[in-house]
């Protein structure tokens, strides 16, 4: 099992980024996936979800109409995409995976994003 | 929203010794189908978290037998019958019951 997340990095205050997770090793399109993010020496913080066929998306409150989460089951891959980025969104991000009942759940490696001046 | 409190926050443990790490939430973590949606995740040092157990005190698919989660409701514990020194790191108690799930602060175990 693999996930893999990329497009982290430096962008300043107000601007845009994309991350991606790619996932392989097991059925992508039966997990839920979410994004969960770790602030430099904090804890974890739920970010955002989508259910398995992309139907149904959740957002914490902090995020909510900034960040919106996507994904492509052909490409076995999950999306999410930052706008209006603050200082309060530097984390590294966690793409996460798990099935229904929580029977599974696997994550990936993280990408770090910096939002500073 | 539901908070997740753990005790202690620091936990120095001998080699060998058993150790636990407690867990209490603010509300009730059953869930309407009657499943109580607690996770156990462990942290090594930079690391991306890895879960332990799920559902209270179902262990994931490698993880050793020395680790056990047990408890119901609002209150769930995770212990380590025979710490080793793979164990070190932070461990963190999760829910996910009631949106948005949440975390515990984590609790940081470190070897004496």
């Amino acid at each position: 099992v693999h996930l893999v997340e990329s497009g982290g990095g430096l962008v300043h205050p107000g601007g845009s980024l994309r991350l991606s997770c790619v996932a392989s090793g097991f059925t992508f399109s039966m997990h839920w996936m979410t994004w969960v993010r770790q602030a430099p020496g904090k804890g974890l913080e739920w970010v955002a979800n989508i259910k398995q066929d992309g139907s149904e998306k959740n957002y914490v409150d902090s995020v909510k109409g900034r960040f919106i989460m996507s994904r492509d089951n052909a490409e076995n891959s999950l999306y999410l995409q930052m706008n209006s980025l603050r200082a309060e969104d530097t984390a590294i991000y966690y793409c996460v995976s798990y099935t229904d009942y929580w029977t599974l759940c696997y994550w990936g490696q993280g990408t770090l994003v910096t939002v500073s001046s | 929203d539901v908070v997740m409190t753990q005790s202690p926050l620091s936990l120095p443990v001998t080699l060998g010794q058993p150790a636990s790490i407690s867990c209490r939430s603010t509300q009730s973590l059953v869930y309407s189908d009657g499943n109580t949606y607690l996770n156990w995740f462990h942290q090594r040092p930079g690391q991306s978290p890895r879960r332990l157990i799920y559902k209270i005190s179902n262990r994931d698919s490698g993880v050793p037998d020395r680790f056990s989660g047990s408890g119901s409701g609002t209150d769930f514990t995770l212990q380590i019958s025979r710490v080793e020194a793979e164990d070190v790191g932070l461990y963190y108690c999760m829910q996910a019951t009631h949106w948005p799930p949440s975390f515990g602060q984590g609790t940081r175990l470190e070897i004496k």
